[in-house]
């Protein structure tokens, strides 16, 4: 399996831009979970998804971020409209399932955003 | 609310040594507890998971330890070597969810 994909590795706007984050979790895994990730707050759960289902999306900074999981094998954290601190890494990960006390996440290589 | 801390925030070591890196956690209601690598500029791998009826588990030179009642875990690296170096952070499974916690990780160099 080619592990959990995102797209794209690095990404580069201006303030105000809409900004697209992909994930494509390994296949047959039931759960997706989008991470954020910087110096001065670590790492830090946005939102999470069961079978499609947004669980808890209590991590979800403002209305002005918002994820969507259209189908078992994508999802897309999206930011509209862009500001100079969601300058971060975001992770996509995925596991069997959540819950589950053997259930490992696995990340992928994540997303650079940098807002200018 | 959980919350996990790690020390030292940083380590440096010679080649060959043994070390422990620390993690403590406040509430010892956890599902399990899982400790990640994080090489510069990639994403977490994940090195060891002990569930919460476990004591320690085992992978190569790496064993980590889990006390629940005093909230504590530690990742115990035999033989230290260059190639270890990274940042390790360990997270926590609370509940039947699929959250984790996070601490700030211990960011590791082995030098030659």
């Amino acid at each position: 399996d080619a592990g959990v994909i995102q797209s794209p590795r690095h990404e580069v706007t201006e303030m105000g831009q809409e900004v697209t984050l992909r994930c494509k979790p390994i296949s047959g895994h039931n759960s997706l979970f989008w991470y954020r990730q910087t110096m001065m707050r670590g790492l830090e759960l946005l939102i999470y998804f069961n079978n499609n289902v947004p669980i808890d999306d209590s991590g979800m900074p403002e209305d002005r971020f918002s994820a969507k999981m259209p189908n078992a094998s994508f999802s897309t954290l999206k930011i509209q409209p862009s500001e100079p601190r969601d300058s971060a890494v975001y992770f996509c990960a995925s596991s069997f399932r959540a819950g589950g006390p053997r259930d490992t996440q696995y990340f992928g290589p994540g997303t650079r955003l940098t807002v200018l | 609310k959980q919350e996990v801390t790690q020390i030292p925030a940083a380590l440096s070591v010679p080649e060959g040594e043994n070390l422990v890196l620390n993690c403590s956690f406040t509430d010892s209601a956890i599902y399990n507890l899982q400790w990640f690598r994080q090489d510069p500029g990639k994403g977490l791998t994940s090195l060891l998971l002990i569930q919460s009826s476990q004591r320690e588990q085992t992978s190569g030179r790496l064993n980590a330890s889990l006390d629940k009642s005093s909230g504590r875990s530690t990742l115990y690296i035999a033989a230290s070597q260059p190639g270890d170096s990274a940042t390790y952070l360990c997270a926590v499974h609370s509940g039947n969810t699929g959250k984790l916690i996070f601490g700030q990780g211990t960011t590791l160099q082995v030098k030659p």
